[in-house]
């Protein structure tokens, strides 16, 4: 398996710009997860799915960002317009629940997508 | 909020010596993932320890729990060049909640 794969690596754009970065889950993994992390605030959580359903949204800074699922091998992280403040590695990782209350949820992460809004 | 804290913030050994990191949460958890991330690259699953276990040993890793001071530790044994990284505790909290909540790790750097 080639992992979760992320893309773009690297974007570089202009306040006011949309940005759309985009991630592959590991086929098989029926949960996803979108995380942003900072120097100053570390690793966050913004949003997660399960089965390509929303489950938890509430670290999504504003209503700049949103997140898509439209299927189990593909989401989307859009950010309309950008700011300068978003500038920060996005990583999106995958896992596979098991369905019970007692088993652990361990995450395989992509490689992250890099963010520089000017 | 963050969940976990790590300490120390940066460590700096030589190889050969082991290096120990710490994690502290607030929240009565599932269990305890440690994980690690290279420069520029992605966070890799290490081990994960459960609320019922208090000891777990993976090759030179080494992690305690002990969830009466809400406390964790990462030991590495024997520590090598290619251990430099940043290392991160997560928590998963009760309820069976799939969220990881990750603190800001503890960048080690292992000198040759």
């Amino acid at each position: 398996d080639a992992g979760v794969i992320q893309s773009p690596r690297h974007e570089v754009t202009e306040m006011g710009q949309e940005v759309t970065l985009r991630c592959k889950p590991i086929s098989g993994h029926n949960s996803l997860f979108w995380y942003r992390q900072t120097m100053m605030r570390g690793l966050e959580l913004l949003i997660y799915f399960n089965n390509n359903v929303p489950i938890d949204d509430s670290g999504m800074p504003e209503d700049r960002f949103s997140a898509k699922m439209p299927n189990a091998s593909f989401s989307t992280l859009k950010i309309q317009p950008s700011e300068p403040r978003d500038s920060a590695v996005y990583f999106c990782a995958s896992s596979k629940r098991t369905g019970q209350r007692s088993g652990a949820n361990v995450l395989t992460f992509g490689a992250g997508s890099r963010l520089t809004v000017l | 909020s963050q969940q976990g804290e790590e300490d120390p913030q940066a460590l700096s050994i030589q190889e050969g010596e082991n290096a120990t990191m710490n994690c502290s949460y607030k929240t009565s958890i599932n269990n305890l993932q440690w994980y690690r991330q290279n420069s520029g690259r992605g966070l890799v699953h290490l081990i994960l320890i459960r609320s019922n276990e208090r000891e777990k040993h993976s090759g030179r890793l080494r992690v305690t729990l002990d969830t009466s001071k809400k406390s964790s530790s990462l030991l590495i044994t024997a520590s090598r060049a290619a251990d430099t990284a940043s290392y991160f505790c997560a928590t998963a909290s009760q309820g069976g909640s799939e969220k990881l909540v990750f603190g800001k790790g503890t960048k080690l750097t292992v000198n040759p």
